[in-house]
């Protein structure tokens, strides 16, 4: 258990709907990060907020956004959907912005299905 | 257009022997590398990682090369055994704090 937890577990929702996804970094850990991992992929850099600020942003879709609070969760939010965003995201949290070691620790992801 | 990519989608192991997994990149940027393992329906662990000015990291039976002028990383899993049977990662850092990830080796060690 890495302490990171995300909710939902599974979410299957419709084309053109709207989701939000929940993230609670571990006790302490300042920096949450947002990957996208679709079938057979590797894992996509979405977004990263630190202390309730972006940090640093990937490929993520105007679509797409996120936010942390200021009790540190992040929730990224999915509209419009399509077919495509299907995928399991991901939700990351370390104790710095930078992280020097490299070390983030991942949550067990929601899997989203959009039909 | 992938910067990072584990051209083996699979490696099959005996028990005991060396598992070696590789990783290319092209970014030259590129100051941090980190291995994850993924098991199913869990999220990635990391295991070892290197920093851009070394070439070998070290940590029980995981050892990560990285080889600069090759754009390559490799870690070597010695002995392998049967609980190393997942999904590995290679990810690398680049100057604005953005991580990138291959697309995974399924490794199976075989008791």
């Amino acid at each position: 258990d890495s302490g990171v937890t995300q909710t939902p577990k599974h979410l299957i929702t419709a084309t053109g709907q709207r989701v939000t996804l929940r993230c609670s970094p571990r006790s302490g850990d300042l920096s949450v990060y947002w990957y996208q991992q679709s079938l057979d992929q590797g894992l996509q850099f979405l977004i990263q907020y630190y202390n309730g600020e972006e940090r640093a942003k990937g490929n993520i879709l105007e679509r797409f956004s996120a936010q942390q609070f200021p009790d540190l969760h992040s929730e990224l939010n999915l509209s419009s959907l399509e077919l495509g965003d299907s995928a399991l995201y991901f939700c990351a949290s370390s104790v710095r912005g930078v992280v020097a070691v490299g070390e983030q620790f991942f949550g067990p992801g929601t899997r989203l299905t959009v039909l | 257009d992938q910067q990072v990519k584990q051209n083996s989608p699979s490696l099959s192991v005996q028990e005991g022997r060396i598992s070696i997994l590789n990783c290319d990149y092209t970014n030259s940027m590129f100051d941090y590398f980190l291995w994850y393992k993924k098991y199913p329906a869990e999220g990635p662990t990391f295991l070892i990682s290197i920093s851009s000015i070394k070439d070998k990291n070290e940590d029980g039976r995981f050892t990560v090369f990285l080889n600069k002028s090759a754009k390559h990383l490799s870690l070597h899993i010695v002995p392998s055994q049967p609980g190393d049977s997942a999904v590995y990662f290679c990810a690398a850092r680049d100057n604005f704090n953005k991580f990138y990830f291959g697309s995974g080796t399924k490794l199976n060690v075989k008791p």
